[in-house]
């Protein structure tokens, strides 16, 4: 598996647009980007997943650079309730020997 | 809404009791995972499952053992409960697309 970097933690204000960088030097051919939410008490919630370029849904953007050595999750406009852990995941989840492994994640805390 | 289940949600037991803490999904997915979380801490991966009869070690050394006899039910088990094992476990399913789908968790208090 590809290890991940990210920031442990990050500060942000209600309505403003919020960018976590993930590093990711030794991504494989195969290998996707995923990245994760979870709220105190509860289990990660999958948010977005990208191979490069850029990927945008109803919650999030990613957006991957050619060299897919890193990537950026962008939240548009964060409200309180987007305070959690994000993380990060780099894999090749089709094969069967890949774990599902978490890191330390980036603690976000929005204020108001 | 994702339909993977465990239970019990919370669970206060003695040292020395053996315990089992259930995980069913009603998706079909062929992968099963579980993980000990501390509050605040990182999220540690201790078992998983490619499909039935087939279980491996995470990256994080745990007492507890699992099975896999049915697709659906990936239950983890402890023969003798110690304070040291007090977490909470996660247990997620996924269809191997790197899209996981994670229970209620299950808090485990050992005293």
């Amino acid at each position: 598996l590809a290890k991940t970097t990210q920031p442990i933690s990050m500060d942000s204000y209600e309505g403003q647009e919020v960018n976590i960088t993930c590093s990711h030097n030794n991504i494989a051919t195969n290998d996707y980007i995923t990245w994760y939410q979870q709220f105190p008490s509860q289990g990660p919630r999958f948010i977005i997943q990208g191979y490069k370029t850029k990927v945008t849904n109803e919650v999030a953007s990613l957006f991957i650079p050619a060299d897919r050595k890193s990537s950026t999750l962008s939240l548009p406009r964060v409200s309180l309730s987007d305070t959690a852990v994000y993380y990060c995941l780099v894999g090749a989840y089709n094969n069967a020997g890949n774990m599902l492994t978490f890191g330390g994640g980036t603690r976000l805390m929005v204020k108001p | 809404e994702a339909d993977i289940y465990q239970t019990p949600r919370y669970l206060v037991i003695g040292t020395g009791k053996k315990i089992t803490l259930e995980c069913s999904q009603t998706m079909g997915h062929d992968k099963m995972y579980w993980y000990q979380q501390d509050p605040g801490m990182e999220l540690h991966l201790i078992h998983y499952s490619y499909g039935v009869n087939s279980t491996e070690k995470g990256d994080l050394s745990s007492e507890s053992t699992v099975s896999r006899i049915r697709t659906e039910h990936f239950p983890l088990t402890l023969e003798s409960a110690r304070p040291s094992h007090t977490s909470q476990y996660l247990c997620a399913s996924s269809a191997g697309t790197g899209e996981a789908f994670f229970g209620q968790g299950t808090r485990l208090t050992v005293v």
